[in-house]
């Protein structure tokens, strides 16, 4: 089993860029999330899923859109990007209790 | 703000030193996890704990959650090189799991 994959694992954006986070499990995970991290803020959650279909906000959901069709792939979607999105994205993916890890997605918006 | 606070941000030992980082929370938690990632990593679980007054012991780790699922502490005996990493907590609240800002543990051979 692959786990959870996140692709690409490093990007580069200029400011008003779009650009979509890829993200998908194969552990049949109904739970779903993103996280950002940032040097001494920890893992803040943007936005998570409970199920296809079903999406709910996090702590910091601004400018940041996903959508849940299959209960494989959750897509991050930045609409257009800012330099205060720079950060290291996280997806992981839960059965009910612990959360599987993505190896993580560095992006920098110039 | 943020819900979960975690303490010390930073902790430099010798190693064969004990360990400590505690975190706690503004309101109740369902339950509590934690989570260590190595330099350059993600993530990885280390234990839940759900009970009030819960402790749990893996090895040389200890992990404790508070009479009022408000707090939870891991404690290291006797650190090893191999226990580098940041140590983060995150709790259980309305279905989001909030994580603390976690501990850098940084150990001296």
């Amino acid at each position: 089993n692959a786990g959870v994959t996140q692709t690409p694992k490093f990007q580069v954006l200029k400011t008003g860029q779009s650009m979509t986070l890829q993200c998908a499990q194969d552990m049949n995970h109904e739970y779903m999330s993103w996280y950002r991290q940032d040097p001494g803020m920890g893992l803040r959650l943007i936005h998570y899923s409970v199920g296809a279909g079903i999406t709910d906000q996090g702590e910091v959901p601004n400018g940041y859109n996903v959508s849940r069709s299959t209960t494989e792939d959750f897509p991050l979607r930045l609409l257009s990007a800012a330099p205060s999105q720079t950060s290291v994205y996280f997806c992981a993916s839960s059965y009910g209790g612990e959360l599987f890890f993505g190896e993580g997605s560095r992006l920098t918006v110039l | 703000g943020q819900q979960v606070m975690q303490i010390p941000q930073y902790q430099h030992v010798q190693e064969g030193e004990d360990f400590t980082t505690y975190c706690n929370s503004s309101t109740t938690l369902s339950n509590i996890q934690w989570y260590k990632q190595r330099p350059g990593g993600h993530p990885v679980f280390l234990i839940q704990l759900v009970k009030s007054g819960e402790v749990k012991k893996q090895k040389r780790l200890t992990f404790q959650f508070g009479e009022a699922k408000k707090n939870s502490s891991l404690h290291i005996t006797a650190t090893q090189t191999t226990d580098v990493g940041t140590y983060f907590c995150a709790g259980l609240i309305t279905n989001m799991l909030t994580f603390g800002g976690g501990t850098r543990l940084m150990v001296k051979p």
